[in-house]
C-alpha cells in the first residue's frame, strides 16, 4: 500500500492565489521530508528538505518566501505555494524518510500533486 | 557540481526483448545511486540502489544495474521487457549525508510493442 499521500492530486488556481499542498507519511513517522518539483517531460528538482519542528532547509535558487514548508507533525508536512503565478505550475512530490542519514535510509514519493495557475 | 545523465529521452523495444538504460553521473565523492520507475499516477518506486560492495545489484522487477567508476555510469538493464515495464525511468545520485536530497537525471521514457 501507499507509504506517503499527496492532497489534492491535482488543483488549478487564479492567479494571484495561494495553494496548499499536503503530504502525509502513513506507515512511519517521518523527522524528513522532501519536496521536489517536476516540469514536464524534465526531471524531479529538489526544492526543499522539511525537518519536523524546525525551520525547511531550501536548496540554492528556491524563494523561501514563496514557498513555504511547514512540518507540524511527524506525519504532515505542507508545502503553500503563495501568490501563484502560471510559471509555478508544475508537478509537485514529496517524500519521506525513516530517518536522517543513513545508507540504508529508503525514500518513499508520494504520487504527486499537479498544479496550474491561470 | 553534481549532476547525472540519462542520454536517451525515449526508447521503444518489443516485449521479450533485452533493455539497458543508460545513466552517467558527475559527483565529487563515492555516490549513492538510484534507479526509480515513475508510472502515471503512482509515486516514484524505488528499483534499486548501490551504496557500496558489489558493483552489480539486483533489482524489483527482474531488473540489474551495474555501477563503473571508471565509466561514471550506472547503466539499468533487463533480459527480458515485459509490457507492463512502460513507465518513465529514472536515474538518481544521492548528495550530502541525508539521502533523501536526491540529484535525478531528466528521465527515459520506455514503450514497449506487443
Amino acid at each position: 500500500g501507499a507509504v506517503v499521500s499527496q492532497h489534492p492530486s491535482w488543483v488549478i488556481c487564479k492567479s494571484g492565489t495561494s495553494v496548499k499542498i499536503e503530504c502525509r507519511s502513513l506507515d512511519f513517522q517521518a523527522t524528513t521530508m522532501f519536496w521536489y518539483r517536476q516540469f514536464p517531460k524534465q526531471s524531479l528538482m529538489l526544492m526543499a528538505t522539511s525537518n519536523e519542528g524546525s525551520k525547511a532547509t531550501y536548496e540554492q535558487g528556491v524563494e523561501k518566501d514563496k514557498f513555504l514548508i511547514n512540518h507540524a507533525s511527524l506525519t504532515l508536512s505542507t508545502l503553500t505555494v503563495t501568490s501563484a503565478h502560471p510559471e509555478d505550475s508544475s508537478f509537485y512530490i514529496c517524500s519521506n524518510s525513516r530517518r536522517t542519514g543513513g545508507a540504508t535510509d529508503t525514500q518513499y514519493f508520494g504520487p504527486g500533486t499537479r498544479l496550474t495557475v491561470l | 557540481a553534481q549532476s547525472v545523465t540519462q542520454p536517451d529521452i525515449h526508447i521503444t523495444v518489443s516485449e521479450g526483448a533485452s533493455l539497458e538504460l543508460r545513466c552517467n553521473y558527475s559527483y565529487g565523492a563515492t555516490p549513492y545511486l538510484f534507479w526509480y520507475v515513475q508510472s502515471p499516477g503512482q509515486g516514484l518506486q524505488l528499483l534499486l540502489k548501490y551504496f557500496s560492495g558489489d558493483t552489480l545489484v539486483q533489482g524489483i522487477k527482474g531488473f540489474e544495474a551495474e555501477f563503473k567508476r571508471s565509466q561514471s555510469s550506472f547503466n539499468l538493464r533487463k533480459p527480458s521487457v515485459h509490457w507492463s515495464d512502460a513507465a518513465e525511468y529514472f536515474c538518481a545520485v544521492g548528495r550530502g549525508s541525508t539521502l533523501g536530497r536526491l540529484y535525478f537525471g531528466r528521465g527515459t521514457q520506455l514503450t514497449v510493442w506487443p
